[in-house]
């Protein structure tokens, strides 16, 4: 079993809808980042957190340490939000920031 | 700022080829990664360093060496390589061990 898993693996939505994708790891950890990767490849980081919720734009990340669990939440979806979400932990007690990474969530918002 | 940048960004290798990659960043970070990406799965960790002129290994080194001579440059080579080193290689920088990664463009690779 992976140690960081991701739900669902793809997902597609009409412009407009609430999207929800859902991380979940079975390891303890100091933090967790959510990523997006575009088609052609390049990967940038959307958020890092370790307790709560952090909001940026539309999108909305939430934690819940005690329940190994993480929601990314885009709202008001937009064809331009068509992607790979990636969801990584850092394990705790983990050297030098090493990043445990799930398999990835391809969202297509159709218009 | 350019931020990480990666070159090439694509590659055509044969069986028992040698060569390097190099990923440069601007951003005075002082760890620096080597990751690559395969279907399937999720990224995995090459090489990293954690300052100029240190080295270590992450979860799949064989195969690859690595060298960061200067603090801004960051090397990846494959000595001979094969087919299933076929992969999309990712170069990523951090400020320090807690902060977020910067991640390059992405070099592919392919070894016939």
């Amino acid at each position: 079993k992976n140690e960081v898993e991701q739900s669902p693996q793809n997902l597609t939505a009409q412009e407009g809808e609430f999207i929800t994708i859902n991380c979940s790891y079975s390891v303890g950890i100091s933090a967790l980042h959510w990523l997006q990767q575009h088609p052609g490849g390049g990967i940038v980081s959307l958020f890092m957190l370790s307790s709560g919720k952090k909001k940026h734009g539309r999108l909305i990340a939430t934690i819940n340490i005690q329940e190994k669990h993480s929601s990314l939440h885009i709202t008001a979806s937009h064809p331009r939000d068509s992607a790979v979400y990636i969801c990584a932990v850092r394990n705790y007690g983990g050297a030098t920031n090493k990043l445990i990474f799930g398999t990835g969530t391809l969202l297509a918002v159709q218009p | 700022n350019a931020g990480v940048t990666q070159t090439p960004k694509f590659r055509v290798l044969k069986t028992g080829q040698s060569m390097t990659l190099l990923c440069a960043q601007d951003m005075n970070h002082e760890y620096m990664y080597w990751y690559r990406q395969d279907p399937g799965m999720g990224l995995r960790l090459i090489h990293y360093s954690v300052g100029e002129g240190t080295t270590a290994k992450g979860e799949v080194p064989d195969g690859y060496n690595v060298s960061r001579l200067k603090k801004q440059n960051f090397l990846l080579g494959l000595e001979s390589a094969a087919p299933s080193q076929t992969s999309v290689y990712f170069c990523a920088s951090s400020f320090a061990d807690v902060y977020e990664q910067y991640f390059g463009p992405g070099t592919r690779l392919t070894v016939t």
